[in-house]
């Protein structure tokens, strides 16, 4: 069956330091791979996605994602975090193996707080 | 802005009663989907609908019910209301069906069953 982890519900970075915010998935086939982030009172954006190619993939305010088959994640980066990146970030994954499942399997979220 | 447009904003009801909730897609988009958010239960995928045709179904309970017309708008239909149901439901767009395109959310309906 297929699943999206994100092992950690929140993660705290000090300002311009490096951020990671982690997401495994587990599928039959070859994934798609999307990152999403949600501010406060607002609907979720769309920040990233992977769908074959490059593993390192750039996305939208400087973030972007690493792709690891054999790990089976794929982890979001940034490489100097700004408080207004404090936000919740979903990982979701679509299974391509097969024509009827369209629908993208989203992890928890992890909440993330960049302090000052 | 998404471009995604969802009313109404906020949803004041009591339990039993039935409501609708309603979305625009961006333009040009062919694929509407549900979700509902709440505290306990993060990020819950309703229905897809895709040029007017259920695609997916997802955790959607029987008291909900959706469709999308021939303009591609779409309407979430919920009845019998339960306290639980208090959550804000979001639908999202993407411009086709198979899951390989970003989807674009609307600002959601913040449903309240007092």
């Amino acid at each position: 069956a297929q699943s999206v982890a994100q092992p950690e519900d929140q993660v705290n970075v000090a300002e311009g330091n490096p951020l990671t915010v982690k997401c495994t998935y587990s599928v039959s086939g070859n994934p798609y791979l999307f990152w999403y982030v949600q501010y406060p009172n607002r609907g979720l954006q769309f920040l990233l996605k992977y769908i074959t190619g490059d593993n390192l993939v750039k996305g939208s305010y400087g973030f972007e994602a690493e792709f690891n088959k054999s790990q089976t994640s794929f982890h979001l980066k940034k490489p100097s975090a700004l408080v207004s990146d404090s936000a919740l970030y979903f990982c979701a994954v679509r299974d391509m193996k097969g024509d009827s499942n369209y629908q993208l399997i989203w992890g928890a979220g992890t909440k993330l707080i960049i302090k000052p | 802005d998404s471009g995604v447009t969802q009313t109404p904003k906020h949803l004041i009801t009591a339990t039993g009663q039935r409501v609708t909730l309603r979305c625009s897609p961006r333009s040009g988009d062919l694929s509407v989907y549900w979700y509902q958010q709440s505290l306990d239960q993060g990020l819950q995928f309703l229905i897809q609908y895709y040029n007017g045709e259920e695609r997916a179904k997802g955790n959607i309970l029987e008291r909900f019910s959706a469709q999308q017309f021939p303009d591609l708008h779409s309407e979430l239909n919920l009845s019998s209301l339960e306290l639980g149901d208090s959550a804000l439901y979001f639908c999202a767009s993407s411009a086709h069906g198979q899951g390989a395109g970003e989807q674009y959310f609307g600002p959601g309906t913040r449903l309240t069953v007092t």
